[in-house]
């Protein structure tokens, strides 16, 4: 399965937008990216996912390039809350075998 | 009910005791997974049910380790003689599984489980 990138860490100010790249250049055709976060010691939160438009939620933006080659998440007024690692994940609708790689470690700052 | 429900948020058990945990999926979602996850690794599937079929048992580490759907809802993960290296989150997900649906996995909180 396709393999992702993301820079390991970035900051943020609070109230500002957070801008989370993710690189998947092998993506096929069939295969979504998802994005999930993980707040220490509670389980994985869904995000946001797409196929190949940009997707928009109460939570987030999807921004998917016309190649599909990467995407960034963008989280439009960070808050503290917001701190946590997130993850890109690349997969087809009826794979469950999910694997996570480092994910970024985003830190909202006051 | 709102979200994925696990039971118990921790437990700390002595090593060679079994142990239960415990899920309840989200209300009407067919597929039901559970994961582990341990610290400084990542995220490790373990056994999936799907309505009335075979479950996929592919990721269970040992004969330890089971599990169970009963009616189709609430699933127990079960691991017997616990072993340290059995420390970690188990991670609980369901999902609305189909064809037209995104197929999002929804985690819940996690068993937090200490072997000592």
């Amino acid at each position: 399965d396709a393999k992702t990138t993301q820079p390991p860490s970035m900051d943020c100010a609070e109230g500002r937008a957070a801008n989370l790249p993710c690189n998947h250049s092998t993506i096929s055709g069939n295969e979504y990216v998802y994005w999930y976060r993980q707040i220490h010691s509670q389980g994985p939160q869904y995000i946001i996912h797409g196929l190949k438009n940009n997707e928009t939620n109460e939570m987030a933006s999807l921004i998917i390039t016309e190649d599909r080659k990467s995407s960034t998440l963008i989280l439009p007024h960070a808050t503290l809350r917001d701190t946590a690692v997130y993850y890109c994940i690349v997969r087809p609708l009826d794979d469950y075998k999910l694997s996570f790689g480092a994910g970024t470690t985003v830190t909202v700052r006051a | 009910g709102a979200g994925v429900s696990q039971s118990p948020s921790n437990k700390v058990t002595e090593k060679g005791k079994d142990v239960e945990l415990r899920c309840d999926p989200i209300s009407g979602h067919t597929a039901l997974y559970w994961y582990r996850q341990s610290l400084g690794q990542g995220l490790e599937f373990l056994i999936y049910f799907q309505g009335n079929s075979a479950p996929d048992k592919s990721g269970l580490p040992s004969d330890r380790f089971s599990a169970e759907r009963t009616g189709g809802s609430v699933s127990t993960l079960t691991i017997q003689r616990t072993q340290q290296e059995d420390s970690a989150v188990y991670l609980c997900a369901s999902s609305l599984r189909t064809a037209t649906t995104g197929n999002t996995i929804y985690f819940g909180e996690g068993s937090w489980l200490t072997v000592v």
